[in-house]
């Protein structure tokens, strides 16, 4: 089976700091995707990748940059961390099969 | 642009009861359709997909769902609700020409009465 991790499951940040949230996946998949899940909104496209150093904006990018250097890990970054980016934050990887997700970071920026 | 939406913020169930959770997406083509669910603290986790074919689709767990084009609805359903099928439950569109990015809709939250 196919495994995303994220190397957090909390994270508690300050106002104003750089944060970076981790996603690896297994399976040498091309496609990986950052949402962000917030109640009654169900998850929002953040950023997604199709290959290395290849990046493109989903659908609310603003605050937030992502990195891929190797094929099995993408980066979230909060370039400055605000209160309201507080949320569930999921990575997922995708092949023609569908989409795996991982267990998700719940960041709180205080 | 497509979109998707569960109108059931929350649904309450009693165990053994039969359940329906609504989807309605809007999409100009035929879509890829996906149901997931996530159990607390958990991500989320594949239920069924339609792609194409029996517009009746079998899952996990013993879920379906029916892909209703003339209705763009894509409904879940199950005979009998386990106290364990308390969770919340996602459905998603994707767009069959730009790399199947999925657009998710609210969610509803299902609680299982004994």
């Amino acid at each position: 089976d196919v495994k995303v991790t994220q190397s957090s499951r909390y994270l508690v940040k300050r106002t104003g700091e750089k944060v970076f949230l981790e996603c690896v996946q297994d399976m040498d998949h091309e496609n990986m995707f950052w949402y962000r899940q917030d109640p009654g909104l169900g998850l929002r496209l953040i950023y997604f990748s199709y290959d290395v150093k290849m990046k493109e904006k989903g659908d609310i990018p603003e605050g937030y940059s992502v990195s891929r250097e190797k094929k099995e890990r993408f980066s979230l970054i909060l370039e400055s961390a605000s209160t309201n980016q507080t949320s569930m934050y999921l990575c997922a990887s995708r092949t023609v099969y569908g989409y795996t997700f991982g267990s998700g970071t719940r960041l709180t920026v205080v | 642009a497509q979109s998707v939406t569960q109108p059931d913020i929350h649904i309450t169930v009693s165990e053994g009861a039969s359940l329906e959770l609504r989807c309605n997406y809007s999409y100009g083509a035929t879509p890829y359709l996906f149901w997931y669910v996530q159990s607390p603290g958990q991500g989320l986790q594949l239920l069924l997909k339609y792609f194409s074919g029996d517009t009746l689709v079998q899952g996990i767990k013993g879920f379906e769902a029916e892909f209703k084009r003339s209705q763009s609805s894509f409904n879940l359903r199950k005979p009998s609700v386990h106290w364990s099928d308390a969770a919340e439950y996602f459905c998603a569109v994707g767009e069959t020409n730009a790399g199947n990015m999925l657009t998710f809709g609210g969610g509803t939250r299902l609680m299982v009465k004994p």
